[in-house]
């Protein structure tokens, strides 16, 4: 069966660093992405990686591990502002995406 | 960027009426638009598959007689909620990659249904 595992829940401080794991298990696998979803609203677009190894974009970073079935998305300078739901998603051999649960990130003063 | 629009953001309703939720992408084609339903503190969940010119595909467990979808031209699709119950309320999300590139979806802001 297809899975995304991910923490449900972290605590971070403001101006710290977080890493947020995923481990999946996808028929096929055509790229995995991170959105971010603010309670209420819909998610919106941060990562997407296909190729092994770090991508960076800002404060946020998302690596993958297409042997080990592993990502991470890491947050750098964290800011109040952050505090969100980390949705991370697999895509399939036939391109529909695969959801995690999500991380709920809550970052204190 | 690309922008994907939904209509109604919020709508209540009465239990057993229908209710229609558009979803439009605004400045680039989808033939395949993506249907989500996510209740609270829970993830997003896969509805159906929308396929322009063609009858939209339902995951399991998906009443596809009570979720009508149509997807009419490669800028909208719209979910119908027919005879509307109070566990039908929820957040619907509808998302939509460009048309032959699955490398990024672009999320509609979502319709809150609140059934009576």
């Amino acid at each position: 069966g297809q899975n995304i595992d991910q923490p449900t829940e972290m605590t971070a401080t403001e101006g710290a660093i977080v890493q947020i794991n995923c481990t999946y298990q996808t028929s096929g696998f055509n790229g995995l992405f991170w959105y971010q979803q603010h309670a209420g609203e819909a998610p919106t677009f941060l990562s997407y990686n296909v190729l092994d190894g770090l991508e960076e974009k800002g404060r946020f970073s998302s690596f993958l591990s297409r042997s080990k079935g592993y990502s991470y998305l890491l947050l750098k300078e964290l800011q109040m502002k952050d505090s969100a739901s980390y949705l991370c998603a697999g895509l399939d051999s036939n391109y529909q995406l695969i959801w995690g649960a999500g991380t709920k990130l809550i970052i204190k003063p | 960027g690309a922008v994907v629009s939904q209509h109604p953001s919020w709508v209540i309703c009465k239990s057993g009426t229908s209710v229609k939720i558009e979803c439009r992408s605004l400045d680039f084609q989808a033939t395949t638009m993506f249907w989500y339903r996510q209740f609270p503190k829970q993830s997003l969940m896969l509805m159906a598959t929308s396929n322009e010119g063609s009858k939209a595909t339902y995951e399991q467990g998906v009443e596809k007689d009570k979720f009508l979808i149509n997807h009419a031209s490669l800028t909208l699709s719209t979910l119908t909620v027919t005879s509307a119950h109070p566990e039908d309320s929820s957040f619907y999300i509808c998302s939509a990659p460009r048309q032959g590139d699955y490398n990024e979806q672009f999320f509609g802001p979502g319709t809150r249904l609140t059934v009576l």
